[in-house]
């Protein structure tokens, strides 16, 4: 069964430090992972997938299946990264999406 | 800030009422789901549907229904079997690309509704 697990509930790091959201995943197929983001009072959003190989907003993340791992960095964390992260895997088949639990990141000043 | 809209945005009931949520959608997509948002558990699927007058359980079916008479409208009931009604509704689309299609498409969410059953 597919299971996208985040270890932690919780991040707090100061601005100008490195971030790392961890994201685990158990799929057999080949994984289609993402991250989204909901900012306070905002809608949850996209920010990256795995497939794009891109750095949004600073963010970037690499997929490991040896480790079964997407995890979320940023060198430099800024004030307005504070948010929940959410990791979520795709479905072979079809579009539908299974999310992780969520980490709420805080960077204080 | 159009897209996909739900309404309300808040909403009382009372215990052992039937209530309805609305997702409506003007991006032409094919699929839409219903999440649950409960904190220290992400987002749980609920219902979703590929195509209209087509839909299917999501994980956490029990106590919700749901109907796709037409493509741009996805509503929610939450009926009063749903032990524990009071959370977070969201409501999301995507344009569908095929089965077993690696595709590059993401889910557009709308901005929640927020239900509690007193």
């Amino acid at each position: 069964a597919q299971r996208v697990t985040q270890p932690e509930k919780l991040l707090s790091v100061f601005k100008g430090a490195p971030v790392e959201l961890k994201c685990n995943y158990s799929y057999s197929g080949s994984p289609e992972l993402f991250w989204y983001v909901q900012y306070s009072r905002q809608r949850l959003q996209l920010l990256l997938r795995h497939i794009s190989r891109e750095s949004i907003k600073g963010f970037t993340a690499d997929l490991n299946k040896g480790e079964t791992s997407f995890h979320l960095k940023k060198p430099f964390a800024q004030e307005e990264d504070s948010a929940m992260y959410y990791c979520a895997l795709k479905y072979t088949s079809g579009s539908r999406l299974t999310f992780g639990e969520g980490t709420q990141l805080t960077v204080n000043p | 800030d159009g897209g996909i809209t739900q309404s309300p945005k808040y909403l009382f009931r009372k215990e052992g009422q039937n209530v309805t949520l609305s997702c409506e959608q003007n991006l032409n997509h094919d699929a839409m789901y219903w999440y649950r948002q409960d904190p220290g558990q992400g987002l749980r699927l609920i219902y979703y549907s590929q195509i209209v007058n087509d839909f299917q359980k999501g994980d956490i079916a029990e106590g919700y229904s749901v109907s796709r008479e037409k493509k741009e409208s996805f509503p929610l009931t939450v009926t009063s079997a749903q032990k524990n009604p009071t959370a977070f509704y969201l409501c999301a689309s995507n344009p569908t690309s095929g089965g077993g299609i690696r595709s590059y498409n993401e889910q557009f969410f709308g901005p929640g509704t927020r239900l509690t059953v007193l």
